[in-house]
């Protein structure tokens, strides 16, 4: 079965710092989404990208995150000058569907901790 | 606010038995919807999507769905004890993003 690769596992920064997570969606879908869940809270919405352009961001989307399509395989996901609260497993998530509905893959997750 | 809610459980059924599982959504426009099963520590899986009024079977598994009410539930026949999971509901309220429900944490009992 198709799958969704994140990396790094697991990621742990100083506060401050930038990180960089990567994906690797399936690899005939277009439409590729961040989302993060902070340790006991709800999965939350960050971008959506279709196109080598944000299709829409959430409210936690701010300038510090940014995402890009590097390659024709990586979608990543930069978080300049971290925080503490910015410490959640970040999904990535693919789909072939623009409209949602065949619902998404999403991959392992990255850990990330700042520390 | 676009919001989905769920119990919040903990929710304990005996093994063998019918796990229900239910959510509620404030968008009355909402059209797709989903439940993903989530294993501490891992990522959401999918499990079942509806779309239309009604129920929608899957093996061991049916969703229903009550756009007038807003409220759509998930049930599991012959809970196992591997189904022992927080179950999500995601609701497509707009665009191509999902609104997550904070999750229903199931346990089945041997």
């Amino acid at each position: 079965e198709p799958e969704v690769t994140q990396t790094p596992s697991h990621q742990v920064t100083q506060m401050g710092q930038e990180v960089i997570l990567r994906c690797v969606p399936i690899s005939n879908h277009l439409y590729f989404y961040w989302y993060r869940q902070i340790l006991g809270q709800k999965v939350e919405f960050l971008v959506s990208f279709y196109n080598n352009e944000i299709s829409e961001k959430s409210e936690i989307f701010d300038d510090q995150f940014s995402v890009e399509r590097p390659d024709g395989s990586n979608f990543t996901l930069k978080i300049r000058s971290t925080k503490l609260e910015d410490s959640a497993m970040y999904f990535c998530a693919s789909s072939g569907d623009p409209t949602g509905k065949g619902g998404y893959t999403f991959g392992s997750g990255t850990r990330l901790t700042v520390v | 606010q676009k919001e989905v809610e769920q119990n919040s459980g903990p929710l304990s059924v005996p093994e063998g038995a019918i796990a229900s599982l239910n959510c509620t959504y404030s968008d009355r426009g909402s059209q797709s919807f989903f439940w993903y099963r989530q294993y501490s520590g891992k990522s959401p899986e999918l499990i079942m999507s509806i779309y239309s009024n009604g129920d929608k079977e899957d093996g061991r598994f049916t969703a229903q769905l009550n756009k007038a009410s807003q409220y759509v539930s998930l049930l599991i026949r012959d809970s196992q004890p591997s189904d022992s999971a927080t179950y999500l509901c995601a609701v497509n309220m707009y665009g191509q993003n999902f609104v997550f429900g904070p999750g229903t944490r199931l346990s089945v009992l041997p």
